[in-house]
């Protein structure tokens, strides 16, 4: 089945750097790849996802990269604000839309 | 839109105990996976449907971990008898199918003791 390795497993930043969110895959044939964002003791919500047919996507602050031939995908936060601070997830599919997460990464953002 | 309901919010009981959680996933959606989330961890799939039927299981322990999907909509997960390590948050999740996002409960913290 799928695995999906995130790196780092925390992240801290002052109040205006950016961030960078690291995973890889293993399903070759995986191709949809969500971000999702998980604040203390609520749901994960979904912040932005990446198809395999686009290497890049931005949405204001936040972009995702995707390179195929080495199955990974990264996370880039710009101009981070303090509620930027939470654990953030990617996942991937595999056979049947199975949706496999990663780790989580625990964003610090300093005022 | 009305969200992904799950219910109960919180359960504590004692190992051996069973407990049920409920899942009324988004109007429309036919995927529906449960997660086992322990804290400090990333989601762990345990099952997902596609309608009222199972799609993969392969992570569920089924001596002691059961769901079910009636009708394709509304869903239960049952674990009998509990075990400490099964204390986690179990969040339930609704998709339209494909490659389409997937939608969280709010989960039910589960705490055995």
């Amino acid at each position: 089945g799928e695995n999906v390795e995130q790196h780092p497993s925390t992240l801290s930043v002052q109040e205006g750097d950016s961030a960078v969110i690291k995973c890889t895959y293993s399903d070759s044939a995986s191709n949809y790849f969500p971000w999702y964002k998980q604040e203390l003791g609520k749901r994960p919500q979904l912040i932005i996802d990446i198809r395999s047919n686009v290497g890049e996507k931005k949405d204001q602050r936040i972009a995702v990269t995707l390179n195929k031939t080495a199955k990974h995908f990264s996370l880039h936060i710009t101009e981070t604000q303090p509620e930027d601070s939470a654990v953030y997830f990617c996942a991937a599919n595999s056979a049947g839309n199975m949706l496999t997460f990663g780790g989580g990464t625990r964003l610090m953002v300093k005022p | 839109e009305a969200g992904v309901a799950q219910s109960p919010r919180y359960k504590i009981i004692e190992k051996r105990q069973s407990v049920a959680f409920w899942c009324n996933p988004i109007s429309g959606h036919a995927t529906l996976y449960w997660y086992q989330q322990i804290l400090g961890q990333g989601p762990k799939l345990l099952i997902q449907f596609q309608n009222n039927g199972v799609v993969d299981d392969s992570q569920l322990p089924k001596d002691r971990f059961s769901a079910e999907r009636l009708k394709g909509v509304d869903s239960t997960l049952k674990i009998q008898p509990a075990k400490l390590e099964d204390s986690a948050v179990y969040l339930c999740a609704s998709s339209l199918g494909g490659s389409s996002e997937a939608f969280f409960g709010q989960g039910t913290r589960l705490t055995v003791v």
